[in-house]
């Protein structure tokens, strides 16, 4: 079974705070994903990336960076976390460019931003 | 990406099948039709995914219409865990967002 574990399952950070979320997936997929999925906003692509050390911008970069080191591994950083980045955050692995729409999970990390 | 239409929600009784369907008339002939379901609080799941041939997983089958306009998830004994939301897309192959749209909200009672 392909797993995709993240770093936590709850988060609670300060404004202004550098915060990190980790995502490893054990299938050696070719592709990451990390997304945010709010209540009437459903699931919006942050950045994504098919290959070590490459990455790219989904739908809403602004405030977020990430970095893909090593190939089961795929990090979020919220350089400067703010209230509005207040969510549940999912990261996803699929097999390369083909599959890319047959997506693996996490369970998510909901974190709140006070 | 084709448009997909879905029942706002549906009852199943446990273990009797669950028939979702989905409506994508407007599907194009290299779009596949994936199925996920999201269980509240988690990470969605891929169940299956199929182009013109009917499919089944050790979750469910799926049988698409021979027109593709529309197709039907199978899920053959529900159980109690598996009630959830579930989000029928159709997508070609290449990197784009996972978008889901509203999707069926089923509810498995004893």
């Amino acid at each position: 079974d392909v797993k995709v574990t993240q770093s936590s399952r709850y988060l609670v950070k300060r404004t202004g705070e550098k915060v990190f979320l980790e995502c490893v997936q054990d299938m050696d997929h070719e592709n990451m994903f990390w997304y945010r999925q709010d209540p009437g906003l459903g699931l919006r692509l942050i950045y994504f990336s098919y290959d070590v050390k490459m990455k790219e911008k989904g739908d809403i970069p602004e405030g977020y960076s990430v970095s893909r080191e090593k190939k089961e591994r795929f990090s979020l950083i919220l350089e400067s976390a703010s209230t509005n980045q207040t969510s549940m955050y999912l990261c996803a692995s699929s097999f390369d460019r083909m599959y890319s729409y047959e997506q693996y999970f996490g369970p998510g990390t909901r974190l709140t931003v006070t | 990406d084709a448009k997909t239409t879905q029942p706002t929600s549906m009852d199943c009784a446990e273990g009797r099948a669950a028939n979702l369907p989905c409506n994508h008339s407007t599907i194009s002939g290299n779009e596949y039709v994936y199925w996920y379901r999201q269980i509240h609080s988690q990470g969605p799941q891929y169940i299956i995914h199929g182009l013109k041939n009917n499919e089944t997983n050790e979750m469910a089958s799926l049988i698409i219409t021979e027109d593709r306009k529309s197709s039907t998830l199978i899920l053959p004994h529900a159980t109690l865990r598996d009630t959830a939301v579930y989000y029928c897309i159709a997508e070609g192959a290449g990197y784009s967002t996972l978008t889901f749209g509203k999707g069926t909200m089923l509810l498995v009672s004893p």
